[in-house]
């Protein structure tokens, strides 16, 4: 029972332009919703999140958007760098739940 | 401030015998978290301990099995090991729980033959 789901394994981008990562959910008792990165040999990183009490939220070059009624959320990196290449993890979480449901990841590529 | 470190990085292992992983989070952390990374399937929550306490698991089997020592340190264990059970073994840790402050370690893989 995939609670969290990211349906595109890979996506490929130019340098400069805008990447969108794309994911849903099903669990409506989610009210915390992060994205990961992650490198080869590495554990994956915390990179921005968001309540869902809210529907945008921006750090510098990245923002993730949340459509509740949807059940949807989106990564957006602009611009897009080729060191921005790795998987990308959306996650969700619930109040007092103590766990994280992790997608099956996105893994992004950016190309010079 | 040392990050996660998890041991062993690699273990090759064969049908039917058990495993111990180890994670030692980072220091002051009371939550360390366990998942599996396999191709497809992303992180699966294996289970999540506060000091000394499993507060949540996941949907696994019985043969995986987990503890927390005093010390925040977390092992885990899979007993009776099945070719499926090859993966990356992923712990992170946090202060309290929050996902939004766990730090992950470099994981183990295993390999069951």
């Amino acid at each position: 029972d995939q609670q969290v789901k990211q349906n595109s394994p890979s996506l490929s981008v130019q340098e400069g332009r805008i990447s969108i990562l794309n994911c849903d959910y099903t669990n409506s008792m989610f009210d915390y919703f992060l994205w990961y990165k992650k490198y080869p040999a590495e554990g994956p990183t915390f990179l921005i999140s968001i309540s869902s009490i809210k529907d945008k939220n921006e750090d510098g070059r990245f923002t993730v958007f949340l459509n509740k009624s949807a059940k949807h959320l989106s990564l957006h990196i602009v611009p897009s760098q080729p060191g921005d290449s790795a998987v990308y993890f959306c996650a969700a979480s619930y109040t007092g739940g103590f766990k994280t449901i992790f997608g099956a990841g996105t893994r992004l590529f950016v190309k010079a | 401030k040392a990050g996660v470190t998890q041991t062993p990085r690699y273990l090759i292992k064969t049908r039917g015998q058990q495993v111990t992983l180890s994670c030692s989070p980072i220091s002051g952390h009371r939550s360390v978290s366990w998942y599996q990374q396999t191709p497809g399937q992303g992180l699966q929550f294996l289970f999540e301990y506060f000091s000394e306490t499993q507060r949540n698991k996941g949907n696994f089997p019985g043969r995986f099995s987990g503890r927390q020592f005093s010390n925040s340190r977390s092992e885990m264990n899979v007993s009776t090991l099945e070719l499926g059970d090859s993966a990356l073994y992923l712990c992170a840790s946090s202060f309290r729980g929050r996902a939004d402050e766990q730090f992950f370690g470099p994981g183990t893989r295993l390999t069951v033959l």
